[in-house]
């Protein structure tokens, strides 16, 4: 998860795992939440999102929850690939005039042994 | 293929030395973004672009500036360039309400 400091969350897990990553965001207005995961030399890559409304969102083998009352967000990964090894980034839109302009949180490293 | 390219990919500078890094988008998005990434810290976004015509500053704007000519295109410029200015940037756009796409980036070392 989340945490302050230079030094980025670590998650190992075998394949076939179940994996979970979890994000603490900052801001009660935000209003539309993102994961990306990002590997060795690119951008990110868009995995899954939930708007403010919904709880629960599920996608091919990930799932995303939301719960607004502490502000935590995850990731959840079933069946954890190799080629899922990767840095998972959660991203929030604020919402007012600050609309659009994403704020990202550390990110974790996930590393998947086979 | 539709998305957003950036140049270069990676770039040396000497410091004092102006750079423009460039970004190119062929979605008609209206809004685009410069972040930068370093290790620990995640993105952070350094201007803004809502539509052609206007630019606006983010969390860390400062030894940057920025331009919106065009819908397709918004440049990154560091004036005078300095060692903490040594980075990943990234380049985004964003179609509609959702819909963020994301460039390959650009590696800067600035010695």
């Amino acid at each position: 998860g989340e945490s302050v400091g230079l030094h980025l969350p670590t998650l190992s897990v075998q394949e076939g795992d179940n994996s979970i990553i979890n994000c603490a965001y900052s801001n009660s207005a935000s209003d539309y939440f993102i994961w990306y995961k990002q590997e060795s030399g690119k951008g990110p890559q868009f995995i899954i999102d939930i708007r403010s409304n919904m709880d629960k969102r599920q996608g091919q083998r990930v799932t995303v929850l939301l719960n607004k009352t502490v502000k935590h967000l995850s990731l959840q990964i079933a069946a954890t690939q190799p080629g899922d090894s990767a840095v998972y980034f959660c991203a929030e839109n604020p919402g007012g005039t600050s609309y659009g302009k994403l704020t990202f949180g550390q990110g974790t490293i996930l590393t998947v042994h086979p | 293929i539709a998305g957003i390219t950036q140049a270069p990919t990676s770039q040396i500078l000497a410091a004092g030395r102006r750079m423009t890094l460039r970004c190119t988008q062929d979605m008609r998005h209206n809004a685009m973004y410069w972040y930068r990434q370093d290790l620990g810290l995640g993105l952070r976004l350094i201007h803004y672009s809502n539509t052609a015509g206007t630019t606006g500053k983010g969390e860390v704007p400062d030894g940057y500036s920025v331009s919106r000519a065009n819908t397709d295109d918004f440049p990154l410029t560091l004036a005078s360039a300095v060692p903490s200015q040594t980075s990943v940037y990234f380049c985004a756009s964003r179609g509609g309400i959702f819909g963020y796409t994301f460039g390959s980036g650009t590696r800067l070392t600035v010695v």
